[in-house]
């Protein structure tokens, strides 16, 4: 139980153009959800929580109107990143907790992100 | 600030046993969990510690004392699919997951 599908794994898009990434909890409700980058050989850097049917919140240094969240339902949440830069290139991992504020994470399978 | 610390990088041999330690100054403790993520994956979830003890689950155990602000994963039999890094995150008194930069395991046949 507890699967977090994210969709795509990869993708490479070219500098200037927007990506989507959906994160979608398949077998649980999720009324939050989180959002992490994590470029190579780093740690997992969280960058928004996103919270279903209000605005997400964003970590420090962060840009909203960059990285745009939508969580519309208890089940999906999207990150876009707009107009996007080589810089942006990473790994974009998605993750939800099935039951409470204590409960393990479960992430997806994660989104790399190449920017050319 | 909150701290979570984590060595950077360890050996082993296969078949042998490793342990992994993690120290952590937070604001109030909630719980702490140990993930695996092998390279180019996302994490995924080993164990959960919320009391002092040891949880043993299979090959892998995890132990916490809140005293002293340490926990530690040991890996028992280690097989070369056990190369990966490993992950301590704390939740603070917000339920902040607050994250160590994880530990490469590197195991050697």
């Amino acid at each position: 139980g507890a699967v977090v599908s994210q969709h795509p794994s990869w993708v490479i898009c070219k500098s200037g153009t927007s990506v989507k990434i959906e994160c979608r909890s398949l077998d649980f409700q999720a009324t939050t959800m989180f959002w992490y980058r994590q470029f190579p050989k780093q740690s997992l850097m969280l960058m928004a929580t996103s919270n279903e049917g209000s605005k997400a919140t964003y970590e420090q240094g962060v840009e909203k109107d960059k990285f745009l969240i939508n969580h519309a339902s208890l089940t999906l949440s999207t990150l876009t990143v707009t107009s996007a830069h080589p810089e942006d290139s990473s790994f974009y991992i998605c993750s939800a907790r099935p039951g409470t504020d204590a409960s393990p994470l479960h992430f997806g399978n994660g989104t790399r992100l190449t920017v050319t | 600030g909150q701290n979570i610390d984590q060595p950077t990088e360890m050996t082993a041999t296969e078949g042998a046993i490793v342990q992994i330690n993690c120290t952590y100054q937070t604001s109030g403790f909630n719980g702490l969990f140990w993930y695996q993520q092998h390279a180019g994956e996302a994490p995924t979830f080993l164990s959960y510690n919320v009391l002092d003890g040891l949880e043993e689950k299979g090959r892998f155990s995890s132990f916490l004392s809140r005293s002293k602000g340490y926990s530690y994963l040991l890996l028992k039999e280690l097989q070369m699919k056990d190369s990966a890094s490993y992950l301590c995150a704390v939740l603070d008194s917000n339920y902040q997951l607050i994250w160590g930069a994880g530990t490469k395991l590197i195991i050697k046949p």
